[in-house]
């Protein structure tokens, strides 16, 4: 079983609608990222947040500790949304003698067609 | 806007030789991360720095692969002897580490091919 499960694979939604992507994990953390991987393969961190709730523009994202899942919520969506979304978590201890490094989900796919 | 850079940014080259990819990371950060991407796997940590030491690289196959930074404004990836199979994007990131949880700031990768 991987530690970081990314759900939906895929995705297609129409341009303005709703977007919810999840990410649950199994092991302790100390921060949570949500990145996405454009088309032309550039990776940009959107979100780092360990706890709450955080937003930028039509972007949301929240985590919920004790549940270890975390949602990340595009409104209005845009063709120009149109990427793999990934959640990548840091272990908050000596995971795998590992301090520091992310541990990534296998990424969701969005396409927004206009 | 200060950002990592690598080079090169496309590598074609035949199984046997060696590979070496470059990182700059962003002036003031103090850890580098070297990661693997593939259409299998996703993407994988290979190795971790801070203030330039090793910190991780249990993510590498030590019999050819190797990581350094010479200084702390250059990180090495070297594949030495490269095999097919290590065709793959690389990432290398950097950050500013002063606790738990901190952002990375990714480079566009090399996109590597070994024939």
């Amino acid at each position: 079983k991987n530690e970081v499960e990314q759900s939906p694979q895929n995705l297609t939604a129409q341009e303005g609608e709703f977007i919810t992507i999840n990410c649950s994990y199994s092991v302790g953390i100390s921060a949570l990222h949500w990145l996405q991987q454009h088309p032309g393969g550039g990776i940009v961190s959107l979100f780092m947040l360990s706890s709450g709730k955080k937003k930028h523009g039509r972007l949301i994202a929240t985590i919920n500790i004790q549940e270890k899942h975390s949602s990340l919520h595009i409104t209005a969506s845009h063709p120009r949304d149109s990427a793999v979304y990934i959640c990548a978590v840091r272990s908050g201890g000596n995971y795998g003698g590992s301090q520091g490094n992310l541990i990534f989900g296998k990424g969701t796919k969005l396409s927004v067609k206009p | 806007d200060a950002r990592v850079t690598q080079t090169p940014r496309h590598k074609v080259t035949e199984m046997g030789q060696e590979v070496t990819m470059r990182c700059q990371p962003i002036l003031g950060h103090n850890t580098v991360f070297w990661y693997r991407q593939t259409m299998m796997q996703g993407l994988e940590l290979l190795a971790y720095f801070r203030n330039r030491a090793p910190l991780d690289d249990s993510g590498m196959p030590k019999d050819r692969f190797s990581a350094e930074m010479p200084d702390a404004t250059l990180a090495t990836l070297k594949i030495q002897p490269s095999e097919p199979r290590d065709s793959a994007v690389y990432f290398c990131a950097s950050g500013l580490e002063g606790g738990g949880g901190f952002p990375q700031h990714f480079g566009d990768g090399t996109r590597l091919s070994i024939l």
